[in-house]
């Protein structure tokens, strides 16, 4: 069966880096694109970037152009994320979520999410 | 660009059927049929409950319905039930710089 399981909880302080993993199994990692999804506390979803299955392409969320970086590692089938700059307005839980497929632009399986706290 | 506009909340008795609405551009929901429905629970995982206006994943209830007239989307339940209660949030895929917004999220209470 798909599962997607992800890093645990991360403290960082305002400025510093960070990075997330999400490690696939059950199907072929390398033929899916790959997304990230945060929700901060008691808000909606947000939708932050996308790899494609190659590894060869990414496309961010507009607002986190600069300071997002999304890779994977197709021999271990994980997927990377790292938010650079930190403020306390990305504390948040982190999703990873596989898109269906044939380029589907829908997210059919989620990882369980991690929560990055960032505070002085 | 801007978050999907969905109602803050609606509300229901058991057995009754309600509607969410997902409001965009032609840029996003009035563009495509690329417009999905997720439900989380609080504390818990979205779940892809619709997908393409309105297909439903293998064992989703039939119970859970999607369409799309314009640039506004629309979520029906029928039937509902106490298990139901939860955030829902449409995403939809854009022609803009960011290519995938989800909406704004309805909180579903059942009386």
């Amino acid at each position: 069966q798909v599962q997607l399981v992800q890093s645990g909880a991360e403290v960082k302080k305002p400025g510093a880096s960070v990075q997330l993993s999400c490690k696939a199994s059950g199907y072929t990692f390398s033929n899916y694109y790959m997304h990230w999804v945060r929700q901060a506390p008691g808000q909606g979803l947000e939708w932050m970037g996308v790899i494609y299955p190659s590894g060869s392409g990414t496309e961010y969320a507009e607002k986190f152009q600069g300071r997002l970086t999304m890779t994977r590692d197709t021999s271990t089938s994980t997927l990377y994320m790292e938010l650079s700059s930190l403020t306390s307005q990305d504390t948040a839980v982190y999703f990873c979520a596989r898109e269906g497929p044939d380029a589907a632009k829908h997210f059919d399986y989620w990882g369980q999410g991690t929560l990055v706290t960032v505070s002085p | 660009q801007s978050a999907l506009t969905q109602p803050a909340s609606v509300s229901g008795s058991p057995g009754q059927s309600i509607t969410i609405s997902c409001t965009g551009t032609s840029g996003d929901v009035g563009g495509y049929n690329f417009v999905s429905w997720y439900q989380q629970h609080p504390g818990k995982v979205p779940k892809l409950i619709i997908y393409d206006v309105s297909n439903r994943p293998s064992g989703i209830s039939n119970r859970f319905s999607g369409s799309k007239s314009g640039n506004t989307a629309s979520l029906t339940i029928s039937g509902l039930q106490t298990e139901d209660e939860a955030d829902y949030y449409c995403n939809s895929y854009t022609r803009y710089s960011t290519p995938y917004v989800f909406g704004t999220g309805t909180k579903v209470t059942v009386l």
